[in-house]
């Protein structure tokens, strides 16, 4: 079936590593998009990406990085920048000018210890 | 992107209708209307968007009143499965990054 991918579902790291997040579709959709999520809250955009090999910032990039080396994969690093990295963390995907449908995976939740 | 105003929460029971409002005053002519919704601890799933007409799927139907300031989700026979957050969300037609902004949502509670 296709979808979006994303793991690890439950991570746990201590202080001051770098971690990243896998997303892959299968979906051949050209647009793949991060969001974080903090508990009660609406989700927050990290980074997206609108082709491979191209990406921009979110509102909320700082403390982390992404690549786009190919079209299914978007994977997202926590760098030990970021300040409060413990968030539930969101990958989607669209096609490229669509209207706004975002496909989304079931998310990885990051813990930092 | 205009933003959205919703209600913090609510309730109805099983098997009546929810209808989840949303306000969008400042919603301009080349934006439409998206619902999202969000069962706890998964990643939001599509419901359905709209520009100006009201619009019907299996899931659900969007209510548009004619000036576009506010809409209405309405969750026809709302089941238990259907306890999630919602969210309202516009969007212009000309945005390149095809971003989505999420508010805090209503969180829809359907009881027994």
């Amino acid at each position: 079936d296709g979808g979006i991918t994303q793991s690890p579902k439950y991570l746990f790291r201590k202080e001051g590593q770098n971690v990243t997040l896998s997303c892959e579709q299968n979906l051949n959709h050209d647009a793949m998009y991060w969001y974080r999520q903090d508990p009660g809250q609406g989700l927050r955009l990290i980074y997206y990406s609108q082709i491979v090999n191209d990406f921009q910032k979110g509102d909320i990039a700082e403390g982390y990085s992404v690549s786009r080396e190919k079209k299914e994969s978007f994977p997202l690093t926590v760098t030990s920048a970021q300040k409060n990295p413990t968030a539930f963390y969101l990958c989607a995907s669209t096609v490229q000018g669509a209207n706004g449908e975002l496909f989304f995976g079931e998310g990885s939740r990051l813990t930092v210890l | 992107d205009a933003k959205t105003t919703q209600p913090t929460s609510m309730d109805c029971a099983e098997g009546r209708a929810a209808n989840l409002p949303c306000n969008h005053s400042t919603i301009s002519g080349n934006e439409y209307v998206y619902w999202y919704r969000q069962i706890h601890s998964q990643g939001p799933q599509y419901i359905i968007h709209g520009l100006k007409n009201n619009e019907t799927n299996e899931m659900a139907s969007l209510i548009i009143t004619e000036d576009r300031k506010s809409s209405t989700l309405i969750l026809p026979h709302a089941t238990l499965r259907d306890t999630a957050v919602y969210y309202c969300i516009v969007r212009a037609t000309n945005n390149a990054g095809n971003m989505l902004t999420f508010g805090g949502g209503t969180r829809l509670m359907v009881k027994p």
